[in-house]
């Protein structure tokens, strides 16, 4: 059973083009997080929610647009994509203060 | 503020030895909990363990254990007779308080396990 699951896997897109990512856990989990992981493999937190309400919004451009629409889900909208947004986007649930457990990643390519 | 430091980059080994991965981490919090975290070639990020501040018991499981010693604000993790599965970017991670707060991540150390 998936305890994290992100779609897409892959991203790959043109700049200036809007998308989205979907997470979903089912482990019961009252706490979601979205990080972002650089090219250099430098793991920063974005957001995280807890119980569909947003808790931690860590400097992000209002470009990003998280919602959670229940505490199972919690999904990241990219408006106006740059080069710069190419990452891997890591969604994470936990039950605080309990560890975080990730997704499999979403590797988005901005062209 | 809280801080991470993994000061390996990238540690090269030989199957069968043992290696020591470094984590020291800063924090003015009295309530704080000590990760690591695994993320392998295929990318995943695979959870390896969780201590609290009030614990420092090291724990030990199968090849892997954790020395959690904090008068020196360290948490290191030793891999005993290495695998090539082994093979991985190893990240320690901070999280402090009780409440709603985020891992701070140490920009982890590549290990390259060879045969």
């Amino acid at each position: 059973d998936t305890a994290v699951s992100q779609t897409p896997k892959y991203l790959v897109t043109q700049m200036g083009n809007d998308k989205s990512i979907k997470c979903e856990q089912n482990l019961g989990h009252d706490t979601m997080y979205w990080y972002k992981q650089d090219s250099k493999k430098f793991l920063k937190i974005m957001f995280s929610y807890n119980n569909k309400e947003l808790i931690i919004n860590e400097t992000v451009p209002n470009r990003f647009s998280p919602k959670s629409p229940d505490k199972a889900h919690l999904n990241l909208h990219i408006n106006s994509l740059e080069l710069g947004d190419s990452a891997v986007y890591f969604c994470a649930s936990s039950q605080i203060p309990r560890a975080q457990y990730f997704g499999p990643g979403t590797r988005l390519t901005v062209l | 503020a809280q801080k991470v430091t993994q000061a390996q980059t990238e540690i090269s080994v030989v199957e069968k030895e043992d290696v020591t991965l470094d984590c020291v981490y800063e924090t003015r919090d009295t309530t704080y909990y000590l990760f690591w975290y695994k993320q392998p070639p295929s990318g995943e990020l695979v959870f390896l363990i969780r201590r609290n501040s009030f614990d420092e018991q090291n724990e030990i499981s199968g090849r892997y254990s954790w020395n959690f010693q904090k008068s020196t604000s360290s948490f290191n993790f030793t891999i005993t007779a290495s695998q090539v599965v082994d093979s991985a970017v190893y990240f320690c991670a901070l999280r402090v308080g009780s409440g709603y707060s985020t891992l701070t991540f140490g920009k982890g150390t590549m290990l390259l396990v060879s045969p």
